[in-house]
């Protein structure tokens, strides 16, 4: 079965500061996907960054970068100079061969809060 | 501008009623979602459709039903036989493929007393 855990149910961070927001998953694909959202207060989810399993690279977006360990099963998100409107619940979520790609598996979310 | 729309924003229904909640989205994406996210929790898949008139059941379809008889609009069905069915709703789409992201519209949250 595919699972993401996300073990941090809350961040702080100071203003201008970078965080790292933990992510594992479980799955016995090989091919698959990692996604990371942001919900603010309003709820709509925000796509942030993606990478395939065969990227070899780590994925970056902005300030937004992707610490991609395959061995080790982790995903996580890194936030360079944060800024108050960083300010939300951050979900880590994965798509695989296995559930045909369809289906995106969510962790149960980290809220972080960014202080002045 | 391109985009998922959810309507409406805030919806209360008495226990026992039937409820359809909208989704339209203009980005001629092939494949729609819902979700549902219970607080302090993740989403969940509810239904999905990768084309017109074809959809499948996520991993709690139980007391909801939905159609595709348009490539824009995938209507959701919160039945009476749904036992909890107070919850923030949220529909997507993204096109067919692995590493296509899906977009979010801006959710429902179904109130039931």
């Amino acid at each position: 079965a595919q699972k993401i855990t996300q073990t941090q149910p809350g961040m702080f961070v100071q203003e201008k500061e970078a965080v790292t927001l933990d992510c594992t998953y479980d799955t016995s694909d090989q091919s698959y996907g990692l996604f990371w959202y942001k919900q603010p207060s309003s709820g709509e989810m925000i796509f942030l960054i993606y990478q395939g399993s065969y990227d070899e690279q780590n994925a970056t977006e902005g300030r937004y970068s992707l610490n991609f360990q395959k061995a080790r099963k982790s995903a996580n998100l890194v936030i360079s100079a944060s800024q108050l409107g960083d300010s939300a619940m951050y979900f880590c979520a994965m798509r695989s061969k296995n559930t045909g790609f369809q289906k995106l598996v969510f962790g149960t979310g980290t809220r972080l809060l960014v202080s002045p | 501008d391109g985009g998922i729309t959810q309507s409406p924003k805030y919806l209360f229904r008495k226990e026992g009623q039937n409820v359809t909640l909208s989704c339209e989205q203009n980005l001629n994406h092939d494949a729609m979602y819902w979700y549902r996210q219970d607080p302090g929790q993740g989403l969940r898949l509810i239904y999905y459709s990768q084309i017109v008139n074809d959809f499948q059941k996520g991993d709690i379809a139980e007391g909801y039903s939905v159609s595709r008889e348009k490539k824009e609009s995938f209507p959701l069905t919160v039945t009476s036989a749904q036992k909890n069915p107070t919850a923030f709703y949220l529909c997507a789409s993204s096109k067919a493929g692995a590493s296509y992201e899906q977009y979010f519209g801006p959710g429902t949250r179904l109130t039931v007393t």
